[in-house]
């Protein structure tokens, strides 16, 4: 069983606020690491990808990526409430008949009120 | 670049009607193509993969002849709700993977806009 959980939600923080997201996964055979965020009623949009260890920073974006203890996570600096949407994280194992399918996580509500 | 759209964006059709709704990578080649659908205050739901010019593969408990897919070409993808029933009222997004240049693959999977499906 392929299994990506994420932190319960909702989260709430105010704006300007460091909001922190996080995702664990089983496989350790997994390779590829993806942040989507998914507004009401409108389908995901790719934020972040991360493929190895470490820290990987996009504007006011930065995944942490943690394979040993196999958790990936997103913090998203001076919150603003436009960031107030659904985060996914996803994971791809790109093995065999997997090739390409990404795992999601159930997602985190996130709340940046003003 | 990585463009992906859907069509219809919305549909509304009676019960025991089909519905066909088309997924086109605008701007890349998409070698796979999935189709997932998603009920209110739901995950993402996977239905289907499709890699182009084969036969799609399907997730457990997804019923083959009644969510038909077809993904003749690199760019377009469709997926055919049969005989469709209340119950299949739900939000149906396609994404893509592929090769964004010639020689460069991504493994990053882009979502189409979804159309949303309502049965009466």
């Amino acid at each position: 069983q392929k299994e990506v959980e994420q932190n319960s939600g909702p989260l709430s923080v105010p704006e300007g606020a460091i909001a922190s997201l996080n995702c664990t996964y089983s496989d350790r055979g997994s390779q590829s690491f993806f942040w989507y965020r998914q507004y009401s009623g409108k389908s995901p949009e790719l934020i972040m990808s991360i493929y190895s260890n470490g820290d990987k920073e996009d504007g006011r974006f930065t995944a942490q990526l943690n394979k040993a203890s196999q958790y990936v996570s997103l913090l998203i600096r001076d919150s603003q409430p436009s960031d107030s949407a659904t985060y996914l994280c996803a994971v791809a194992i790109d093995r065999g008949s997997t090739l390409g399918r990404l795992y999601f996580g159930r997602g985190t509500q996130l709340t940046v009120w003003p | 670049g990585a463009v992906v759209s859907q069509h219809p964006s919305w549909v509304i059709c009676k019960s025991g009607t089909s519905v066909k709704i088309e997924c086109r990578s605008l701007d890349f080649q998409a070698t796979t193509m999935f189709w997932y659908r998603q009920f209110p205050k739901q995950s993402l739901m996977l239905m289907a993969t499709s890699n182009e010019g084969s036969k799609a593969t399907y997730e457990q408990g997804v019923e083959k002849d009644k969510f038909l897919i077809n993904h003749a070409s690199l760019t377009l993808s469709t997926l055919t709700v049969t005989s469709a029933h209340p119950e299949d009222s739900s939000f149906y997004i396609c994404s893509a993977r592929g090769w964004l240049l010639a020689g460069v693959s991504t493994d990053t999977q882009y979502f189409g806009p979804g159309t949303r499906l309502t049965v009466l």
